[in-house]
């Protein structure tokens, strides 16, 4: 599976931009970059997802590099609710060749936000 | 709607002893995933089904983890014959396919602690 490299961690102001780096200089043309984030003491939440294009949701945009080798989780305006580990993942098809099973996490960067 | 539900939330158990553990995933998600998440560490992937069949158990760190679906919905992680280092949150998440665009919906966990 194809790597991702984060930041252990990273401090940001309420009601600031954060943006949350990522490189993935192996992706494949088939991986999809997916964020998750995982609240203390829950399971892991579904943030965004992209291949090529920028994305924009509700709760985040993601920018994708040109050359797609680095990717950027942007929150506009932090909230205390935020401070999470933040996983930045490169989903790729299974070993068959026809579906994307796991998700492969790394470490993640944890995000503080300060009020 | 209801989300992904695990049962029990908390396991202790003794070194030796068999274990069971149990995902309810969503109503209609046809794809369902084990993940187990040690102390500081992201989420590691053990296996995942699509319906009744497992599509790739190549997480399952030896012979000791089992995984069944018998009707294609409730999911039932076995371990027998426990050692300490399987304490961890294992979890449990589901999506409506295994594609490289959707996203997976996580439960709370289960935190096995084996003594």
């Amino acid at each position: 599976d194809a790597k991702t490299t984060q930041p252990n961690s990273m401090e940001s102001n309420e009601e600031e931009p954060v943006h949350l780096p990522c490189n993935h200089s192996t992706i494949s043309g088939t991986d999809y970059i997916h964020w998750y984030r995982q609240l203390p003491s829950q399971g892991p939440e579904y943030v965004i997802h992209g291949l090529t294009s920028n994305v924009n949701n509700r709760m985040a945009s993601l920018a994708i590099a040109e050359d797609r080798k680095s990717s950027t989780l942007i929150l506009h305006r932090a909230t205390l609710r935020d401070a999470a580990v933040y996983y930045c993942i490169l989903r790729d098809r299974d070993a068959g060749g026809t579906s994307y099973g796991k998700l492969t996490f790394g470490q993640g960067t944890i995000l503080t936000v300060h009020p | 709607g209801a989300g992904v539900s695990q049962t029990p939330s908390n396991k202790v158990t003794e070194k030796g002893k068999y274990v069971e553990l149990r995902c309810d995933p969503i109503s209609g998600h046809t794809a369902l995933y084990w993940y187990r998440q040690s102390l500081g560490q992201g989420p590691e992937f053990l296996i995942y089904f699509q319906g009744t069949g497992a599509a790739d158990d190549s997480g399952l760190p030896n012979d000791r983890f089992f995984a069944v679906r018998p009707e294609g919905s409730v999911s039932t992680l076995k371990i027998q014959r426990t050692e300490r280092g399987d304490s961890a949150v294992y979890l449990c998440a589901s999506s409506l396919m295994a594609s490289g665009r959707g996203e997976q919906f996580f439960g709370p966990g289960t935190r096995l602690t084996v003594l």
